[in-house]
Parts: C-alpha cells; sequence; structure tokens
C-alpha cells in the first residue's frame, strides 16, 4: 500500500480481556517496529522485527505483551489481561530494505482505552 | 542511561516568523537523527532527517542543524504557518536498523 496502515483505529476494552492490534506495512519494507505513546509523552519501543531474525522483544514492558509477523509482512501485537495502565496509542512504523539506517515510517496508530 | 531529550517542552511562535526547536542527544554513537511532526490523533511523519556526516540539511522550509561538539540538533521552520502547530520529536539511532529513541517532543503553537 502507500503507507503503513493500522486496524482497529480505536479499541475500547475491558480490563483482563485479551487485544489484538494489527499493522500493515509499507509493501517492500522488511523492517516493522511497534511503539507505545501515552497521554503527552514521546514514543516508548516495544518490539522490532527484521527479515526473517528472531524479533529485539527488549521493549515489551511484560509478558502479557506479544507480537507476531506473519509472512514478512502484516504484524499483530497481541495484549493479554488488559490493563489500565496498558491504555495508550500503539504505533507501527516501517523502514526499507534493512541495508542501512534508514527512515521509519508510521502509521497513524491504535488508540487503546482499557475502562 | 542514554536519552534524547528537548530543552523546551512548548513553543508559542507568531505566524510568519521562524521557528526553532532543539533537541540534545547524549549518545555519541549515533549517528542518524530525524525530525517528526505529529498532528492531534495521527501518527508521526517524517520530516527531515540528517546523518553525522553532515552539519546541515535543508529542506522545504524546514532545516535541520546537527553539531556533533555537543551533541544538538536544531530543526529550523522558515515562515511558521498555523499548519505548523503540532508537536515535533527528535529521534536517534544508534547503528543498523535499530529502533529510534525519541525525545519526549516540543509543542509548536503558532499564533495568527
Amino acid at each position: 500500500g502507500a503507507g503503513v496502515s493500522q486496524s482497529p483505529s480505536n479499541k475500547v476494552t475491558e480490563k483482563g480481556k485479551d487485544v489484538e492490534l494489527r499493522c500493515d506495512p509499507i509493501s517492500g519494507h522488511t523492517a516493522l517496529y511497534w511503539y507505545r505513546q501515552s497521554l503527552g509523552q514521546g514514543l516508548e519501543f516495544l518490539i522490532y522485527f527484521q527479515g526473517n531474525s528472531a524479533p529485539d522483544k527488549s521493549g515489551l514492558p511484560s509478558d502479557r505483551f506479544s507480537a507476531e509477523r506473519t509472512g514478512g509482512s502484516v504484524s499483530t501485537l497481541t495484549i493479554q489481561r488488559t490493563q489500565q495502565e496498558d491504555s495508550a496509542v500503539y504505533l507501527c512504523a516501517s523502514s526499507g530494505t534493512g541495508t542501512g539506517q534508514e527512515t521509519q515510517y508510521f502509521g497513524p496508530g491504535t488508540r487503546l482505552l482499557v475502562l | 542511561g542514554e536519552s534524547v531529550g528537548l530543552h523546551l517542552p512548548t513553543l508559542s511562535v507568531q505566524e510568519g516568523d521562524n521557528s526553532i526547536i532543539n533537541c540534545a542527544y547524549s549518545n555519541s554513537a549515533s549517528d542518524y537523527f530525524i525530525w517528526y511532526k505529529q498532528e492531534s490523533g495521527k501518527g508521526p511523519q517524517f520530516i527531515i532527517d540528517i546523518r553525522s556526516n553532515m552539519d546541515k540539511r535543508q529542506g522545504q522550509r524546514v532545516t535541520v542543524l546537527l553539531n556533533k561538539t555537543v551533541k544538538h540538533l536544531s530543526l529550523q521552520i522558515a515562515a511558521t504557518q498555523p499548519g505548523d502547530s503540532a508537536v515535533y520529536f527528535c529521534a536517534e539511532i544508534f547503528s543498523g536498523n535499530t529502533p529510534l529513541v525519541f525525545g519526549k517532543g516540543t509543542r509548536l503553537s503558532v499564533i495568527a
């Protein structure tokens, strides 16, 4: 596609429920990133996929968070047993061929509200 | 730990004036820097980038300056317009195609 897309754009859930957030990167981009942005804050790195390599999960805040990337394209971020502190905007970004430092392009984000 | 930070959290400028947004970084090994603009309810939008082998780069109405001696990055916006109102983030990459390290952002408000 023309840009990074994410779905849903908004998600309201009850505490304790699981949620899945989806990211479609720019076609041909090999690197995909998930970030979290809490209200009025900067972006916090969560997880990073590069090609077929094992993902860098060093930013995941707890074992309730997981992500996968199928076929080197679409990615799903799953949050199990959601907590109120998980409320944030979850942003996905992708970048090009992975041959060096390349600009990361962001999607519009999924706004998650845990009641 | 190493971090990217911004000197001012808010900046108000008159329409038509030039804006300067500053950023300090602490990792001398960082060699790629990006400025993003984020409007309310949207994801960050790429504005301009610069690599460490340069000290200045110009785009359309925007200029990024990099001072590696004092580890300082700035974004200059010429003839600021109401549409420039947003939060601006600087970000650095330490090496390779790794995750960005972001500062907390500066909110730019343009007064008409």
